[in-house]
């Protein structure tokens, strides 16, 4: 079965770092996600992405993240300056259409670490 | 963000018997809601879905029920297995004009299946 991957699974950084978390969505899907889960915390929504450009965003969305699909396969997460609450797991998802219920498949996510 | 909130942090249930995990919501403009289980180390899997103007959907030994006007959701799991031993995740969205796909998580249910 066809599964989104994420890259890396483990990212140690430091304070005011800048890191790109990568993602290969499923290959037919058209909407791009992303979500973070803080240790002990919800699974909290960030960022959609469709059509090339940002559907909506959370307010944890701020200035230092951007999200970006350099080529037809790649879907990327950068923080320009990390900070120590930065640190969480990172989710990709993807899904297939919108209009009924298109599950988002998620991947194994991307643990980061901001020391 | 308590939106969706599931209030049992943990089950546990003996194998071959009915798992019922509970959510409840305060938003009743959400469209739809899916439920996902999560093993340690692994992104979100889904389970099944059902569309607000449904109460009932069925997959399998996977059965979710939804009672609109108490706003609470319920997926029984009939029977259980020692496999189904996971983290389980409420998820809705598609609330008040939100893009798809923005999802709000419950904090999620630990289920123990015991042989």
């Amino acid at each position: 079965e066809p599964e989104v991957t994420q890259t890396p699974s483990h990212q140690v950084t430091q304070m005011g770092q800048e890191v790109i978390l990568r993602c290969v969505p499923i290959s037919n899907h058209l909407y791009f996600y992303w979500y973070r889960q803080i240790l002990g915390q919800k699974v909290e929504f960030l960022v959609s992405f469709y059509n090339n450009e940002i559907s909506e965003k959370s307010e944890i969305f701020d200035d230092q993240f951007s999200v970006e699909r350099p080529d037809g396969s790649n879907f990327t997460l950068k923080i320009r300056s990390t900070k120590l609450e930065d640190s969480a797991m990172y989710f990709c998802a993807s899904s297939e259409v919108q209009g009924g219920i298109s599950p988002l498949h998620f991947g194994n996510g991307t643990r980061l670490t901001v020391t | 963000d308590q939106q969706v909130k599931q209030n049992s942090p943990s089950l546990s249930v003996q194998e071959g018997r009915i798992s019922i995990l509970n959510c409840d919501y305060t938003n009743s403009m959400f469209d739809y809601f899916l439920w996902y289980k999560k093993y340690p180390a692994e992104g979100p899997t889904f389970l099944i879905s059902i569309s607000s103007i449904k109460d009932k959907n069925e997959d399998g030994r996977f059965t979710v029920f939804l009672n609109k006007s108490a706003k609470h959701l319920s997926l029984h799991i009939v029977p259980s297995q020692p496999g189904d031993s996971a983290v389980y995740f409420c998820a809705a969205g598609g609330a008040g004009g939100t893009s798809y796909g923005k999802l709000t998580f419950g904090q999620g249910t630990i289920l123990t299946v015991h042989p």
